[in-house]
């Protein structure tokens, strides 16, 4: 069953600009991640975001989250043409991950 | 550097043939996991295995079976394949809960073509 629902579905933005993904999930978590796939690749894990926390930076990312609101968001900053990819939130209830369907995001040059 | 590798990345099979898909880690990692990844779908869980020769199903684990007789190693089979399991295949692998690390780390994955 999905988790996981990511908005906006696809996003288009200039290079320098940031990017800010969403995502709303509906059941109990112990945790949020979020990974990146390329173009016809594995997924590649970016970030993880426990319960009790309500925010993480790693480098250009920013993740926050909202248990009350069951939601997180992704903000990349500073946008760089090698940041095109796919992005995909996962819930964590124990070991297994619950992926949503992903965000397509396009940086243009 | 941590690695999980699959046994092909391009394969493809005719309908009602045994297909065997290979994934293999080298992070000494309990939990392994089997996916399909389709176009609006995103991944869905086919089987996952805790420990060897355990095996528990997914989401969508009908015309699929799985073995896990190595901890390293976690084989994922078609056992009649058919043209709506043309997809994309990725096996991903991680520590146990008690670690606190969830994280899982994900082969290049499969693509599936069954004519």
């Amino acid at each position: 069953s999905q988790q996981g629902e990511e908005d906006p579905q696809a996003l288009s933005i200039q290079e320098g600009e940031n990017a800010t993904m969403n995502c709303s999930y509906k059941t109990s978590i112990n945790n949020l991640q979020w990974y990146r796939q390329n173009s016809g690749r594995g997924l590649v894990h970016l970030i993880l975001i426990r319960s009790n926390e309500r925010e993480k930076h790693s480098g250009r990312l920013r993740v926050t989250l909202d248990t009350s609101k069951k939601s997180s968001s992704l903000l990349i900053t500073a946008s760089r043409a090698a940041d095109t990819a796919s992005y995909f939130c996962a819930t964590g209830a124990n070991s297994k991950l619950t992926f949503g369907k992903g965000i397509t995001l396009s940086v243009r040059p | 550097d941590v690695k999980v590798t699959q046994s092909s990345r391009y394969l493809v099979k005719r309908t009602g043939e045994k297909v065997f898909l290979e994934c293999v880690q080298d992070m000494d990692h309990e939990n392994m996991f089997w996916y399909r990844q389709d176009p609006g779908l995103g991944l869905r869980l086919i089987y996952f295995s805790y420990d060897v020769k355990m095996k528990e199903k997914g989401d969508i684990p009908e015309g699929y079976s799985v073995s896990r007789e190595k901890k390293e190693r976690f084989s994922l089979i078609l056992e009649s394949a058919s043209t709506n399991q043309t997809s994309m295949y990725l096996c991903a692998s991680s520590a146990p809960t008690s670690g606190s690390r969830y994280e899982q780390f994900f082969g290049p994955g499969t693509r599936l073509t069954v004519l």
